[in-house]
This record gives structure tokens, sequence and C-alpha cells, in this order.
């Protein structure tokens, strides 16, 4: 079982709809969680940080942790064409060790 | 502005011809690390650093060295490059191993 798990996608979404992006992880000491973006031939940046259960949002982002089913997920509102680019899942585990997922690839139609 | 830089952005050279890539941070950060990223794989973490002079393995550091002379300086080191060493690599820092990191953009490397 990998560490932190991702479905590889491409996950297509029509432009205004919601994109939805899960990660689930094995490590259940983990602590912080991470998602980042990457656009094609960029370097990861990060759009949201999560490390209590329930949600946090910022702005059309909102991040949803659950540590009882391990998992983290990402909604994206109002998709949009410049949203298209793969999501990364980041989670900080034991000895602060920060392992990535291999990342979804979100495609807004328009 | 707030920055991590590398250098060079691209690379071609061949097999067993030593190679440096060079990375700087201008944040004061205590953490750096050096990841490949390949398709299918994702991002895995080859050597990291907590703080000057003191440097770890991460997932896959085979072939490579690195050092940390300096707070902001931590270079990749391939002393004799591989086919198999053909990567997208990304040198990355942070305030401590388990925060946000912030990812320089990136050197692609092509081993012949």
């Amino acid at each position: 079982q990998k560490e932190v798990e991702q479905n590889s996608g491409p996950l297509s979404v029509p432009e205004g709809a919601i994109a939805s992006l899960n990660c689930t992880y094995s490590d259940r000491g983990s602590q912080s969680f991470f998602w980042y973006r990457q656009y094609s031939g960029k370097s990861p940046e990060l759009i949201m940080f999560i490390y209590s259960n329930g949600d946090k949002e910022d702005g059309r982002f909102t991040a949803q942790l659950n540590k009882a089913s391990q998992y983290v997920s990402l909604l994206i509102r109002d998709s949009q064409p410049s949203d298209s680019a793969t999501y990364l899942c980041a989670v900080t585990g034991g000895y602060q060790k920060v392992t990535f997922g291999i990342g979804t690839k979100l495609q807004v139609i328009p | 502005e707030a920055q991590v830089t590398q250098n060079p952005r691209y690379l071609i050279t061949v097999t067993g011809k030593k190679l440096t890539v060079t990375c700087s941070q201008n944040m004061n950060h205590e953490y750096m690390s050096w990841y490949r990223q390949d398709p299918g794989l994702g991002l895995r973490q080859i050597y990291y650093s907590m703080n000057v002079e003191v440097t770890d393995k991460g997932d896959v550091p085979e072939g490579y060295k690195v050092s940390r002379k300096e707070k902001r300086n931590f270079p990749l080191i391939l002393e004799s490059p591989s086919p198999n060493q053909t990567s997208l690599y990304f040198c990355a820092s942070g305030f401590s191993r388990g925060d946000e990191q912030f990812f320089g953009p990136g050197t692609r490397l092509t081993v012949l």
C-alpha cells in the first residue's frame, strides 16, 4: 500500500462545476496535509494546508480532512480553465517526513 | 523577491560525466531538499538537510551526493550519471521538514 494515494486521472469537469480531488494516506499519525498545484512544466506551488478535522475554505478552494477515515480532499468551486493542472496531495507523517502522492490531473472543459 | 533558484534549468549530458546542479534560497530557511519527479512515480525525495552541515538520505539517494556548507545553498552532485537518472529535478526549502515547501523552477536532466 502506498503511503499517499491519489487517482492520477485525468479528471474532467465542465467550466463552472465543482471539481473534487481525493487523497488517502496510510500513516494514522499524520499531522499536516497540503495541496499543491503544478502546471505542466512548472514547479509545485502550495494552495491549501489543513491540520484539523473538518473543512477549511479559501476562496473557491475547500480542503476537507477526515483523520478517522484517513482521507483528505480538495474541492474547487466554479472551476475555471485556468484550474487545469495536476494537484499533488502531501502528508506529513512520522519524523516530520513529507510524502507526496503522484497527483491528480484536472482538466476543466470550457 | 523570495525565491528558490536552480541552475541549470536544462542539461543534456553523457553517462559518467560528473555534474552539479546548484540550488539557492533567499528566505533564510533551515530546511532544504531535493526531489526527482518521474511520470507515474510522482515526487520522490533524494536528500534533505535540516541545517548547515546536516544532511540525510531520502527515499532514492543512490547515485547522488549533496552538501550544505552554507544555509542558502544546497547543491546536488551526480558523480557518475547514468541514463536512469534522466528526470525532472526540484530543489525545495522550508522553515522545517514538515512544513510548507517552496520549490525551485526545476532542472530537466537528460543522461545519454
